[in-house]
């Protein structure tokens, strides 16, 4: 397809894992971000991973990378309120150009 | 380090209107985008500029959407007449050639009435 596709909704428990999945649609795409975004808020880049890995840790956030599937998703451990956001995942084509995905809104319960 | 200033901030006009964003990007950086974000939905690449040039603007509706960069730095992005549709947030953001991130802007939220 087209679009870069994202689950719209995700709920979770505060101390649980999130997991966030994207499917993306460039195989030839470089990079892979993470951007979350809060309420009223531009976005802040997250964690980034080259299209030659398969996987990056940093701190709380693990990204995992399928090529083979164009499948990439984000898991956040020990989940904390302040995680409570909209999380876009995103796929660098031609010139640098970013397409995003639909956005996965992260809920956080206590 | 400053981050990327846009303003205004929040903006309300009526369908027909003209409107006009303006955007500072970090000290440095050539390449400024402009997105669209509509309420729901993730952003979309309006325009991109390297220095004063345009590399991309494939999705910008021309008809009624412009941008400029005069001196490769600051640059504004005016809709004359705004329609209904174009209600969203207009994100803009900036890189440099030595990293490899777009940093946003706060971004300024459109309302057309």
């Amino acid at each position: 397809g087209e679009d870069v596709e994202q689950s719209l909704f995700l709920s979770v428990r505060e101390g649980d894992s999130s997991v966030i999945n994207c499917t993306y649609t460039d195989s030839s795409s470089t990079y892979l971000y993470w951007y979350k975004q809060e309420p009223g808020a531009g976005l802040q880049l997250l964690t980034y991973i080259f299209s030659n890995m398969d996987m990056k840790q940093d701190q709380r956030l693990t990204v995992l990378l399928n090529k083979k599937d164009k499948h990439l998703s984000l898991r956040i451990a020990d989940t904390q309120t302040g995680d409570s956001a909209i999380y876009f995942c995103a796929e660098k084509q031609d010139f640098q150009k970013l397409v995003f995905g639909t956005g996965t809104r992260l809920l956080v319960s206590p | 380090e400053a981050g990327v200033a846009q303003s205004p901030r929040y903006k309300i006009i009526e369908k027909r209107q003209s409107v006009a964003f303006w955007c500072n990007p970090i000290s440095g950086h050539a390449t400024l985008y402009w997105y669209q974000q509509i309420l729901g939905q993730g952003p979309k690449l309006l325009i991109q500029f390297q220095n004063n040039g345009v590399v991309d603007d494939s999705q910008l509706p021309k008809d009624r959407f412009s941008a400029e960069r005069l001196k490769g730095v600051d640059s504004t992005l005016k809709i004359q007449p705004a329609k209904l549709e174009d209600s969203a947030v207009y994100l803009c953001a900036s890189s440099s050639a030595e990293y490899n991130e777009q940093f946003f802007g706060p971004g300024t939220r459109l309302t057309v009435l």
